[in-house]
């Protein structure tokens, strides 16, 4: 069973509208967590990193959150625009020196976002 | 500023062939993997390696082989490709000297094994 949990699977939001990922890990013992941002055809790129201690953490118009004690996770876009359209996966490592790969990857949340 | 290159960007291969996949990085990561992810799936690790003349398997390691002979170089061999094999290859590096280091991710490898 996949350790971490994204929904919804995929969504279509109006361009200018908000929306909101979830992510829900059971990964234990808990180090960080990262939201990244893929394009169609391209590689993952970091959104945010968030440890155990943080709550909360912006990159722009991009907003995460984490509650540790309850293993979730969401990622609020604001005034979403066409550039927006990707898929966004949400990573948990359960070490602190996860240098050894030892990432766990959610299946990620399409976002198509129409004018 | 390159970060981290994958070549080639797509190919196919027919059942029994092999290929090496090159992946290079310019940020002098000790740290580099690869991964692969296939379609409503999250990304699985293949190897990976801790620095030149280092590698160790990852969670799906069958199939394939790495070596790291430089910092930079970090390719993957397919030695007798089969379609369970087609999947987009990910080659990423990383610099965990804190917690909350990011990885940087190549561009991607498309292979479809016919």
């Amino acid at each position: 069973k996949n350790q971490v949990e994204q929904s919804p699977q995929s969504l279509i939001i109006l361009e200018g509208k908000n929306c909101t990922l979830q992510c829900n890990y059971t990964v234990s013992p808990f180090s960080n967590l990262r939201w990244y941002k893929q394009d169609t055809g391209r590689g993952p790129v970091s959104l945010t990193i968030m440890t155990f201690s943080e709550n909360t953490k912006s990159n722009g118009r991009y907003t995460a959150t984490l509650d540790a004690d309850t293993k979730q996770s969401s990622l609020h876009i604001t005034a979403s625009q066409l550039s927006d359209s990707a898929s966004y996966i949400c990573v948990v490592s359960g070490v602190a020196t996860d240098s050894w790969g030892k990432l766990q990857f959610g299946a990620g949340t399409q976002v198509v976002v129409t004018p | 500023n390159a970060g981290v290159t994958q070549t080639p960007k797509f190919r196919i291969l027919k059942i029994g062939q092999s290929m090496t996949l090159q992946c290079a990085q310019d940020m002098n990561h000790n740290y580099m993997y690869w991964y692969r992810q296939d379609p409503g799936m999250g990304l699985k690790l293949i190897y990976y390696s801790v620095g030149a003349g280092i590698t160790d398997k990852g969670e799906v390691p069958n199939g394939y082989n790495v070596s790291r002979s430089t910092t930079e170089d970090f390719p993957l061999r397919l030695e007798l490709a089969a379609p369970s094999q087609t999947s987009v290859y990910f080659c990423a590096s990383s610099q965990p000297d804190r917690v909350g280091y990011g990885y940087t991710f190549g561009s991607g490898t498309r292979l479809t094994v016919v």
